[in-house]
């Protein structure tokens, strides 16, 4: 079964620093690769997704992601942080029908 | 209506009453899902459905109990609940199940609240 894990609960920017969040994903290489953003008391926003037609993914607000299979990893990555990227982000594979979520990685940007 | 609805945004209910949850997706999806998300926990996948079959219960206590009457429609009937049932219901819609496309597109959730 696939499984997903995102390495710190809890990750602290200035803004206009890199961000960068970690996401490995399991031994089986999945078809897509999700990364999601929660805003306070608000859903899941779809950030972007990966389908195995190339490496590097573009998303929306200037983030995007890179899949490498030789570490099995899914990184998000925005170049220059802003106050307005703080939020809860999610990593997420597919699995026989369903989405298998990581744990979440909470982004503080500090002034 | 654009993608998808829940309705109500937010609940307080007594141990005691009986309430639904209420989602809808304008998508033209298939499948849909209901997760409990309390804090400091991960996000859990409560039910499934596809083409309105439930396909997927994860052991949810019986006091939880979805309803599916088309693909576009799914509720979540509360009864007899505990306070550690206080958390953010959301639903989600996707392609059919095994479609080839997980992309799952979520409401804004419903905070619970039980006293």
């Amino acid at each position: 079964a696939q499984s997903v894990t995102q390495l710190g609960s809890h990750v602290s920017v200035s803004e206009g620093a890199l961000v960068l969040l970690r996401c490995n994903y399991s031994s089986s290489v999945p078809p897509y690769l999700f990364w999601y953003v929660q805003y306070p008391n608000q859903g899941l926003q779809l950030l972007l997704k990966y389908t195995s037609a190339a490496t590097l993914v573009k998303g929306i607000n200037g983030f995007e992601a890179e899949f490498k299979k030789s570490e099995t990893s899914f990184h998000l990555t925005k170049p220059s942080a802003h106050m307005s990227d703080a939020a809860e982000y999610f990593c997420a594979a597919p699995d026989t029908g369903k989405l298998i979520f990581g744990q979440g990685t909470t982004l503080q940007v500090k002034p | 209506e654009t993608g998808v609805t829940q309705t109500p945004r937010h609940l307080v209910m007594g141990m005691t009453n009986k309430k639904s949850l209420k989602c809808e997706q304008h998508l033209g999806h298939n499948a849909m899902y209901w997760y409990k998300q309390s804090a400091k926990k991960p996000l859990e996948l409560m039910f499934v459905y596809n083409f309105k079959e439930q396909t997927e219960n994860n052991s949810v206590p019986s006091r939880f109990s979805p309803e599916c009457p088309n693909s576009s429609h799914l509720f979540l009937h509360l009864h007899t609940l505990q306070p550690e049932d206080s958390a953010l219901y959301l639903c989600a819609s996707s392609q059919a199940l095994l479609a080839g496309n997980y992309e799952q597109y979520f409401g804004p959730g419903t905070r619970l609240t039980v006293t």
